[in-house]
C-alpha cells in the first residue's frame, strides 16, 4: 500500500514568512510523528500524535512551531515567522499504534529560509 | 534523557567486504530501529529489533538489551549499500518518540 507522503517536497521562503508542511500517514496508522533533520542537530523529535490523546509537543523548539492533526489522519506542521535556523528537512512518520511500534518515514520536506 | 552513540562515524569499504556497525544506548529501551538513509534522504526501515537477532538477506542485526547495545552486520557489501545508517531508540517510559544516534556514513567503493 501507499507509504507516508509529504508535501511540498521542497520549500524556499523568506525570513519572517509563515510556512505549512503537510503529512499524509499510512492509512490505518493511529500514531503520527514529526522530526527534523538539520546539519548541526542531527535527527530530532518535534511532536507526536496518538489517537485522540493530547499530543506530545515536548520537542517543539519554540512557540513559532505548531502542529495539528485533523480527523486522526492528515497533519500540518506550521512554522510562523520563519528564521534561517529553521532551514532543515522536516520528516513525518507514522505507526500502527504508538509506543513500541515500527515507525515508517515519509520522504521529507526540505525547507530553506533565505 | 537517553543517549545514543553510533560507531564508527565513517566507514569506507571495498565492494564485497563485510562490516559491523555499533549502537550503544544509555538506558533501557522498548523500541530500537535501524534505518538506512539513501542519497535522496529517504529513511528506509531495516530492522525493528528491541532485542534478539534478525536477518534479512545480506543484513542482520543483534540487540543485547541487557548490555545496551545493538549491532548491524552488512555482508558482501554493494555500492548500493552506501549512505547513512541510523540507530534510533525509544526509552522504556513509552513516550513513542525515537531518539536517533548521529549515524554511520558508509561508502562502498567498486
Amino acid at each position: 500500500g501507499a507509504g507516508v507522503s509529504q508535501s511540498p517536497s521542497n520549500k524556499v521562503t523568506e525570513k519572517g514568512k509563515d510556512v505549512e508542511l503537510r503529512c499524509d500517514p499510512i492509512s490505518g496508522h493511529t500514531a503520527l510523528y514529526w522530526y527534523r533533520q538539520s546539519l548541526g542537530q542531527g535527527l530530532e523529535f518535534l511532536i507526536y500524535f496518538q489517537g485522540n490523546s493530547a499530543p506530545d509537543k515536548s520537542g517543539l523548539p519554540s512557540d513559532r512551531f505548531s502542529a495539528e492533526r485533523t480527523g486522526g489522519s492528515v497533519s500540518t506542521l506550521t512554522i510562523q515567522r520563519t528564521q534561517q535556523e529553521d532551514s532543515a528537512v522536516y520528516l513525518c512518520a507514522s505507526s500502527v499504534g504508538g509506543s513500541q511500534e515500527t515507525q515508517y518515514f515519509g520522504p521529507g520536506t526540505r525547507l530553506l529560509v533565505l | 534523557g537517553i543517549q545514543v552513540e553510533q560507531s564508527p562515524p565513517d566507514l569506507i569499504l571495498q565492494e564485497g567486504a563485510n562490516s559491523t556497525l555499533r549502537c550503544n544506548f544509555s538506558d533501557s529501551v522498548n523500541n530500537l530501529q535501524w534505518f538506512h538513509q539513501n542519497p535522496w534522504g529517504q529513511l528506509i526501515n531495516l530492522f525493528y529489533i528491541p532485542s534478539g537477532t534478525k536477518q534479512n538477506g545480506r543484513l542482520s542485526a543483534t540487540t543485547v538489551a541487557t548490555e545496551r547495545y545493538s549491532l548491524l552486520y552488512i555482508s558482501s557489501s554493494q555500492t548500493t549499500d552506501s549512505g547513512v545508517y541510523f540507530c534510533a531508540v525509544e526509552g522504556s517510559s513509552n513516550t513513542g518518540k525515537l531518539i536517533f544516534g548521529q549515524g554511520t556514513t558508509l561508502q562502498v567503493k567498486p
